[in-house]
């Protein structure tokens, strides 16, 4: 089983709608949860870190569950500046673990 | 205001060439790490290093070494690439040791082996 395991997608949505991608990890002694998102041929970059209370910023919410292992990223009204690539990261001591990533297409 | 600083952004190399990559950062980060990125794949760890003098090996070490002989610089080398290394190479870099912090990308390699 892989660390973190994210639905590769894609999906398709169309703009104004609202999106969710779940991403499970395997290491509950995990310290830290983050999501980033990488578009086409460029490096990742920090999108939001994941609080165990939850957390939002603007139209992007995290949420963590330990108990069941998963995290949430919850996108509302989609841009069309939103189709990108979203991995899913959890870290814990020295080592940051990156799933695969989530390809979103947001269309007009 | 660099951040992560990459060279070269592209390569083109034999097979059986050596060569090295280059990551330099200025915000005084100790944590630093090497990823690739192969196709429709996510980021895999290669080496990393929690300061100065120190550094131990991620997933997928074979065929790469590293060396930190200062915080700002961590250099990845080929040491006869082969073509199942082409691929993207990403450096990162994030505060001491504490993993609540996110790490910071260069804007990344792209290595292609002939």
């Amino acid at each position: 089983r892989k660390e973190v395991e994210q639905d590769p997608g894609p999906f398709n949505v169309p703009e104004g709608a609202t999106v969710a991608f779940n991403c499970t990890y395997s290491n509950s002694a995990s310290q830290s949860f983050f999501w980033y998102r990488q578009d086409c041929r460029k490096e990742p970059k920090l999108l939001m870190s994941v609080y165990s209370s939850g957390n939002e910023d603007g139209r992007f919410t995290a949420q963590l569950n330990r108990a069941s292992q998963y995290i949430s990223l919850l996108i509302r009204d989609s841009k069309l500046s939103d189709s990108a690539t979203y991995l899913c990261v959890e870290a814990g001591g020295f080592k940051t673990i990156f799933g695969a990533g989530t390809r979103l297409f947001v269309k007009a | 205001n660099a951040g992560v600083t990459q060279t070269p952004k592209f390569q083109v190399l034999k097979t059986g060439q050596s060569m090295t990559l280059q990551c330099a950062q200025d915000m005084n980060h100790e944590y630093m790490s090497w990823y690739r990125q192969d196709p429709g794949m996510g980021l895999r760890l290669i080496h990393y290093s929690v300061g100065a003098g120190i550094t131990d090996q991620g997933e997928v070490p074979n065929g790469y070494n590293v060396s930190r002989s200062t915080t700002e610089d961590f250099p990845l080398r080929l040491l006869s690439a082969a073509p199942s290394q082409t691929s993207v190479y990403f450096c990162a870099s994030r505060g001491t040791g504490d993993s609540n912090q996110p790490q910071h990308f260069g804007d990344g390699t792209r290595l292609s082996i002939l």
